[in-house]
């Protein structure tokens, strides 16, 4: 059974690069029709999708984030990783990670981690 | 893209049923059959509950049923338990990007 776990620095400086890595276990990163995306959710708002990224490396993001945004794969430490820059309190948020068959579902999700932005 | 729509609250007592109703628009909830469900208990992973609108993880009790009707999918618990007290979040595929809208969460109390 593939799991899912978020990891990274809880606290951010306003500007800097927010950057976290999603290990999974249980499975290969670059086996199957999966692709691996990022989520986060503001505290007292909805979920928010970041971006996603095919075992081929191909990369999609959220038009709102794609300037900041860069997502990428670590196959020899089967690892996702995730780097935001210029944060901002905005960012502020618990990140998820998770796994995304057939483009349209969230099947596997790691418990999240989250990351205050402060000045 | 606007958020789903859930009720933040729903209870119940054990052996109940609920039903959490989650309201999108024509161009996601109304436009494809991807809506799916997931419970979270705070610290925990989200777990797959339903997907497609109506199916079910093999490990996941069929006292967990979905539907939809136009822009409203909808999740029903049947016999409430204990266990079943948590969060439950709606997803739907949107076809286009960003290509995945969320509801904010209903919380689900066992009385």
């Amino acid at each position: 059974q593939v799991q899912l776990q978020e990891s990274g620095p809880g606290l951010v400086k306003s500007s800097q690069t927010l950057s976290l890595t999603c290990s999974v276990s249980g499975g290969s990163i670059n086996r199957g029709r999966y692709y691996w995306s990022w989520l986060r959710q503001p505290a007292g708002k909805e979920l928010e999708w970041i971006g996603r990224i095919y075992t081929s490396g191909t990369t999609i993001y959220n038009p709102s984030l794609e300037s900041r945004v860069t997502i990428s794969l670590d196959t020899s430490k089967n690892k996702i990783s995730l780097t935001l820059s210029s944060a901002t309190a905005a960012d502020t948020a618990v990140y998820y990670c998770a796994r995304l068959v057939d483009v349209k579902l969230f099947d596997c999700w790691g418990q999240g981690t989250p990351v205050t932005v402060s000045s | 893209q606007s958020a789903l729509t859930q009720p933040a609250s729903v209870s119940g007592s054990p052996g109940q049923s609920i039903t959490i109703s989650c309201t999108g628009t024509s161009s996601d909830v109304g436009a494809y059959n991807y809506v799916s469900w997931y419970q979270h208990h705070p610290g925990k992973a989200p777990k797959l509950m339903i997907y497609a609108v109506t199916n079910r993880p093999s490990d996941i009790s069929n006292r967990f049923s979905g539907s939809k009707s136009g822009n409203t999918a909808s999740l029903t618990i049947s016999g409430l338990q204990a266990e079943d007290e948590a969060d439950y979040y709606c997803t739907s595929y949107t076809g286009i990007n960003p290509y995945y809208v969320f509801g904010p969460g209903t919380k689900v109390t066992v009385l």
